[in-house]
């Protein structure tokens, strides 16, 4: 079956940098894009941005242009999101999702959190 | 850019018809997703393309839309149901995509 597994959480410091991984399984990799979405406390879901797993081709959120890559290995299925320079307001849980008109399915999601 | 706008809340008894609003503020309307999302769990997706149910989802959902609105309805709602609600939709260029997502609207089984 079709299966995204990500990363465990993390723990960073403001000024920081974090990267999630997230594996995919059960179908051709390179043939749908993936996006990250997350979450934060209580909040609602916010776009992050997406990567096509084939051609490496990213498109970010305006908000976090600059501050936010992501790649991808082939070799491994695995997709990956670094978001740089992190703040408080960067604690949220981080999804990845993979688009077949629509996000299914999603990742577990890996929570970041931002603490000093 | 746009907005997609949905109600903070909507409750109803079990067995009634839950209808959830997602109104987007500009032209033109792309397709609208639904997903719905339990405490402490990830998002699925309950309808694509406006008003496609994915297998594995309840004949008790369904989707609509008329303009820049679309509607998701829970027919005959059950406990199980009570979750919030996220309305998506996106838009894309030769360069560039954009992903939006409504506010989100608790639906609460009283």
């Amino acid at each position: 079956q079709v299966q995204l597994v990500q990363s465990g959480a993390e723990v960073r410091n403001p000024g920081a940098s974090v990267k999630v991984s997230c594996k995919a399984s059960g179908y051709t990799f390179t043939s749908y894009h993936m996006h990250w979405v997350r979450q934060a406390p209580g909040q609602g879901l916010e776009w992050v941005g997406v990567v096509n797993p084939s051609t490496g081709r990213t498109s970010y959120a305006q908000k976090f242009q600059g501050r936010v890559t992501m790649t991808r290995d082939t070799s491994t299925s695995t997709v990956y999101m670094e978001l740089s320079s992190l703040t408080f307001d960067d604690t949220a849980v981080y999804y990845c999702a993979r688009d077949v008109d629509g996000f299914d399915p999603w990742g577990q999601g890996t929570l970041v959190t931002v603490s000093s | 850019s746009y907005e997609l706008t949905q109600p903070p809340s909507v409750s109803v008894s079990p067995g009634q018809t839950a209808r959830i609003t997602c109104s987007a503020d500009a032209l033109p309307k792309n397709y609208a997703y639904w997903y719905q999302q339990k405490p402490g769990q990830a998002p699925i997706l309950v309808i694509y393309k406006d008003s496609e149910r994915p297998s594995g989802i309840p004949e008790r959902f369904s989707g609509s839309s008329s303009g820049t609105t679309v509607t998701l309805t829970i027919s005959g709602v059950q406990a199980e149901d009570e979750a919030d609600y996220y309305c998506q939709s996106a838009d894309s260029s030769a360069t560039s995509a954009y992903v939006i997502f409504g506010g989100g609207t608790k639906l609460t089984v009283l």
